[in-house]
């Protein structure tokens, strides 16, 4: 079955790089997702990757997959205070009909 | 249209009371979904609609009635609730095609409070 882990919280001052951490178990062709909550907010999507890739990179973000440990990691470059919100890791099967597994998401808070 | 617009955002109604909460998107997505997030938790499945027929009840109390009008449209009907239920209940919609990724786009919820 599908288990997702997270790290709960990731304190980092402005500028810096955040680096949000996920673990996942499934070991048949998935896809990973990073979604963005902020307070008092729903969902929104920030990438994807599917499990054959290595890296994903979109402006600031870049997504690293290591196969061999099922780990996912989201780096924020030039970390701003908007960047401050819980961080959803995610998992589906290799299909649209697939439901999502949501890791219970990592708190990031950046300081000035 | 890229967005998933959910009525009411706030919602604050007793335990004897029924009330509704409402969802729409415009992409053309054929697959809809009712989440519940409690504070500092992660989203949790409710009830996925597919081509405006309910595939996947993740037994839910029947104290919380889906309907799906049409492919543009989710309701969720709410009677006699309890206290717990109190969270914020997510909408989302996602193109629901074969292989490849299930991209769900996201309202930005209904934060009921039950008294």
């Amino acid at each position: 079955g599908e288990d997702v882990e997270q790290s709960l919280f990731l304190s980092v001052r402005e500028g810096d790089s955040s680096v949000i951490n996920c673990t996942y178990t499934d070991s048949s062709s998935t896809y990973l997702y990073w979604y963005k909550q902020e307070p008092g907010a729903g969902l929104q999507l920030l990438t994807y990757i599917f499990s054959n890739m290595d890296m994903k990179q979109d402006q600031r973000l870049t997504v690293l997959l290591n196969k061999k440990d099922k780990h996912l990691s989201l780096r924020i470059a030039d970390t701003q205070t908007g960047d401050s919100a819980i961080y959803f890791c995610a998992e589906s099967m290799n299909s649209g009909y697939s439901t999502l597994t949501f890791g219970k998401g990592t708190m990031l808070l950046v300081s000035p | 249209d890229t967005e998933v617009t959910q009525t009411p955002k706030h919602l604050v109604m007793g335990m004897t009371n029924k009330k509704s909460l409402k969802c729409e998107q415009h992409m053309g997505h054929r697959a809809m979904y009712w989440y519940k997030q409690k504070a500092k938790k992660p989203p949790e499945l409710m009830f996925v609609y597919s081509y405006e027929k309910l595939s996947i009840n993740e037994s839910v109390p029947s104290r919380f009635s889906p309907e799906c009008p049409n492919s543009s449209l989710l309701n969720l009907h709410l009677h006699a609730l309890q206290p717990e239920d109190s969270a914020l209940y997510l909408c989302a919609s996602s193109p629901r095609t074969g292989d490849g990724a299930n991209v769900l786009t996201f309202g930005a919820g209904s934060r009921l409070t039950v008294l």
